[in-house]
């Protein structure tokens, strides 16, 4: 599976926006982009994923490079809830690897009061 | 509609016993994946099941298996236990293998080996 790169660690205030940047340079055309979030003592949950155009949802925003090969996950407004490790994951067709996640070491956002 | 539950949350177990874990899926979702997770090596996928039928495994030895029943339901046994099986084990469902598909996770069971 194509590799990604993530900051181990980034730190926000809250109410303020953030932004968690991934680098996946070995991308293909077909691998779709997905960020996971891990809270503490919690199973990961699914938070938005992308596979060429900007995506927004209620829980954030998907900016995708226009070459592919890094993205970012924009949470508008960070609260407290939102301390958690995000896990940026490529997903090849389902042909080469079924519903299999590979996960990174992610980044452990903090957010200050 | 509830979430994927997995019994039993917390297990402990001695070295050369061995394990088994339940999954209950969302309803309707026919894929199940099971994922191993430890400070040391993160989260780590283990194997996939769809329709009743292993579709995808990972890097672990044969220990670990699993299985899938009609209902979509999963249970993972590990067998002959060591003290590095200490770990969370997710299981996560999703309505099929397409790779836009949304993969839900249960909060885990978190079994330690002594």
């Amino acid at each position: 599976d194509a590799k990604t790169t993530q900051p181990n660690s980034m730190e926000s205030n809250e109410e303020e926006p953030v932004h968690l940047p991934c680098n996946h340079s070995t991308i293909s055309g077909t691998d779709y982009i997905h960020w996971y979030r891990q809270l503490p003592s919690q199973g990961p949950e699914y938070v938005i994923h992308g596979l060429t155009s900007n995506v927004n949802n209620r829980m954030a925003s998907l900016a995708i490079a226009e070459d592919r090969k890094s993205s970012t996950l924009i949470l508008h407004r960070a609260t407290l809830r939102d301390a958690a490790v995000y896990y940026c994951i490529l997903r090849p067709p389902p042909a080469t690897s079924g519903s299999r996640l590979t996960f990174g070491e992610g980044t452990q956002l903090t957010v200050n009061p | 509609k509830a979430g994927v539950t997995q019994t039993p949350r917390y297990l402990i177990k001695t070295r050369g016993q061995q394990v088994t874990l339940s999954c209950s899926p969302i309803s309707g979702h026919r894929s199940v994946s099971w994922y191993q997770q430890t400070p040391g090596q993160g989260l780590q996928f283990l194997f996939e099941y769809f329709s009743e039928t292993q579709r995808n495994k990972g890097n672990f030895p044969g220990r670990f298996s699993g299985r899938q029943f009609s209902n979509s339901r999963s249970e993972m046994n590990v067998s002959t236990l060591e003290l590095g099986d200490s770990a969370l084990y997710l299981c996560a469902s999703s309505l099929s293998l397409r790779g836009t598909d949304t993969q839900y996770f249960g909060p885990g069971t978190r079994l330690t080996v002594l």
